[in-house]
């Protein structure tokens, strides 16, 4: 049983192209996040959701837009994808809000190439 | 943006031996530091959290925290050639986990 999933593991695509991540956790954590990895291995927070609220959004051009239709599910869409936007898309949860005092358990990511 | 850092390595050691992995943070706030490793290609997962000053063992792990001196490490003990890996650094900061950029281990067979 997979703690929390990521659809699709893999996505190529080519600049100016609309696309969507799907998240799922099936943990019955409260708390939701996408983060960045970029080629440098730096792994950075996009957003945080609380069930179903957002409680985090870092400084991501507004073309990122994250969905979470209920507490298990947290989406990625991002519009007119760049050349920059290359990267692993990494979802994860936790137990708690504050994010810190518990776990944070991660997707297995999403490998996005830009073209 | 408060900063978590690591040498990014690699840091190399022969099989058996300690390897000791340390990360410096900048936000005297922080209250969680946590460990996580990653393989290539795969996703990081928890190795270990320490909140409190002092240190905290956990099988061949023992993570060391002063928050005076604003420094956490881990240590690896009799390392073995699957450890090899990213061990990437993280503190809270602000309700958000703030990553450093990982120091790779390689054990030498």
């Amino acid at each position: 049983d997979t703690a929390v999933s990521q659809t699709p593991k893999y996505l190529v695509t080519q600049m100016g192209n609309d696309k969507s991540i799907k998240c799922e956790q099936n943990l019955g954590h409260d708390t939701m996040y996408w983060y960045k990895q970029d080629s440098k291995k730096f792994l950075k927070i996009m957003f945080s959701y609380n069930n179903k609220e957002l409680i985090i959004n870092e400084t991501v051009p507004n073309r990122f837009s994250p969905k979470s239709p209920d507490k298990a599910h947290l989406n990625l869409h991002i519009n007119s994808l760049e050349l920059g936007d290359s990267a692993v898309y990494f979802c994860a949860s936790s137990q708690d809000p504050s994010g810190g005092q518990e776990t944070q358990y991660f997707g297995p990511g999403t490998r996005l190439l830009v073209l | 943006q408060k900063e978590v850092e690591q040498n990014s390595g690699p840091l190399s050691v022969p099989e058996g031996a300690i390897a000791s992995l340390n990360c410096t943070y900048s936000d005297r706030g922080s209250q969680s530091f946590f460990w996580y490793r990653q393989y290539s290609g795969k996703s990081p997962e928890l190795i270990m959290f320490i909140y409190s000053n002092g240190d905290k063992e956990d099988g061949r792990f023992t993570a060391q925290l002063n928050k005076a001196s604003q420094y956490v490490s881990l240590l690896i003990r009799d390392s073995q050639p699957s450890d090899s890996a990213t061990y990437l650094c993280a503190v809270t900061s602000s309700y958000k986990l703030i990553f450093g950029s990982g120091t790779r281990l390689l054990v030498r067979p």
